[in-house]
Parts: C-alpha cells; sequence; structure tokens
C-alpha cells in the first residue's frame, strides 16, 4: 500500500498569512493522482483539489495544489477564518486508495 | 446537484453485524463508483471499498476482505455497506462518496454523505 505522509502535524497560523501544507507518499502515486480535502468538526471531508492542482468546484482561488509523483504541496494564501481545519491528501493512483494522517491548520 | 443521503445512526453488539445505506439522487447512479470510507474517533479517514454499480462488482481493501460487503441498488439509487463480525474497534463513522469521474473505479470524492455514527459496545 502506498503511505502518504503529511507534514507538519500542526500548523499554527495567524488570520492573513499563508500556509504551506505537504504531502509525500512513499512510492509514485502515477502522474497527478491526488486530492485534498478540508474537514471541519462533526463535518464531512470536502474536495478542494483533485489531479494534484485542479480546484473543486466552488473552492476559493486561495487554494492552490502542486507536486507530482512523490512529493505534493497544498497552498493556502491569506488565510481566512473559515480555512482553520483539518486537512487530509489523498492518492487514488493505485489500490488501495489511501489518506494521509492529516494536517491540523489552527489559529496562532 | 448531487446528493448523498445516509442511513442514522446505530448501536451494536460486539460480534454482529450492521448495514448502512446511501441514498443518491442527482446525477446518474450507475456511472460513478461510491465508495465508503470510515473515520474512528478522533483518527484520520480510511477507505474501505467501492462498487461501480455501471461493472455491479465491488473491490475491498484487503483490510476488510471478508467481512465487508458493498452492494449497490440501481432501482432506489441506493448503495450499501455492510460489516460483519464487529468488534470495538470498529467504532467509528462511515461515509459514502461518490468519485467525480463517470466510470472510474478510482477518482477523488467529489460527494460525500454526512455520514453514520456505529457504536460497538457491549
Amino acid at each position: 500500500d502506498i503511505v502518504l505522509t503529511q507534514s507538519p502535524g500542526t500548523l499554527s497560523l495567524s488570520p492573513g498569512e499563508s500556509a504551506t501544507l505537504s504531502c509525500r507518499a512513499s512510492q509514485s502515486v502515477g502522474s497527478s493522482y491526488l486530492a485534498w480535502y478540508q474537514q471541519k468538526p462533526g463535518q464531512a471531508p470536502r474536495l478542494l483539489i483533485y489531479d494534484a492542482s485542479s480546484r473543486a468546484t466552488g473552492i476559493p482561488d486561495r487554494f492552490s495544489g502542486s507536486g507530482s509523483g512523490t512529493d505534493f504541496t497544498l497552498t493556502i494564501s491569506r488565510l481566512e477564518p473559515e480555512d482553520f481545519a483539518l486537512y487530509y491528501c489523498q492518492q487514488y493512483g493505485s489500490s488501495p486508495q489511501t489518506f494521509g494522517q492529516g494536517t491540523k491548520v489552527e489559529v496562532k | 446537484q448531487v446528493q448523498l443521503l445516509q442511513s442514522g445512526p446505530e448501536v451494536k453488539k460486539p460480534g454482529s453485524s450492521v448495514r448502512v445505506s446511501c441514498k443518491a439522487s442527482g446525477g446518474t447512479f450507475r456511472s460513478n463508483s461510491i465508495n465508503w470510507v470510515r473515520q474512528a474517533p478522533g483518527q484520520g479517514l480510511e477507505w474501505m471499498g467501492g462498487i461501480l454499480p455501471l461493472f455491479g462488482t465491488a473491490n475491498y481493501a484487503q483490510k476488510f476482505q471478508g467481512r465487508v460487503t458493498i452492494t449497490a441498488d440501481e432501482y432506489t439509487t441506493t448503495a450499501y455497506m455492510d460489516l460483519r463480525s464487529l468488534t470495538s474497534e470498529d467504532t467509528a463513522v462511515y461515509y459514502c462518496a461518490r468519485v467525480g469521474v463517470v466510470a472510474a473505479l478510482r477518482a477523488w470524492f467529489e460527494y460525500w454523505g454526512q455520514g453514520t455514527l456505529v457504536t460497538v459496545s457491549s
């Protein structure tokens, strides 16, 4: 199975700052078969980015994704109060699909 | 607009089974795979398996092979996840999620159900 390691575990930032989240795969996920999700307490995950860099419908352009192969990044520019949440990456290039353990973006 | 509506919370005894349903509305049910993802309390997301109604066959994570069955009823546009031989470690929120690509077995999860809490306790 492909293991996804997200870093850092927790990111403490202030509104208006930028966040850079990393997702590293134990082997290539095949081109750009990686997605990012946001999850808030008591809610289902919400798709942000798919195919490493494509924004899902309705996602603000302050969210951007990049990377390929084994190294991927989610960048949130100008953090808004509603962006403080948990973020997960998911690979779907190989079966079984796997998720990272998550990065929490919290208010500093 | 695709919506996935899951069945309500369940409390089960160890050793028993649970069935969680996921009613889809909007979109074309048979064309996009429906998957099940669970999240234990305070933990991350874990893919369990999925089914593409177009083909009717399901695939499962090795961890759940033999203990989980995922089915889909095209007539009622409802997917089901049956989990057997429950233990306390199966206590989790179970989500159904529909992929964003037609006829793909693996893809990003574009739409999610609201989640169903399954509690396993004696």
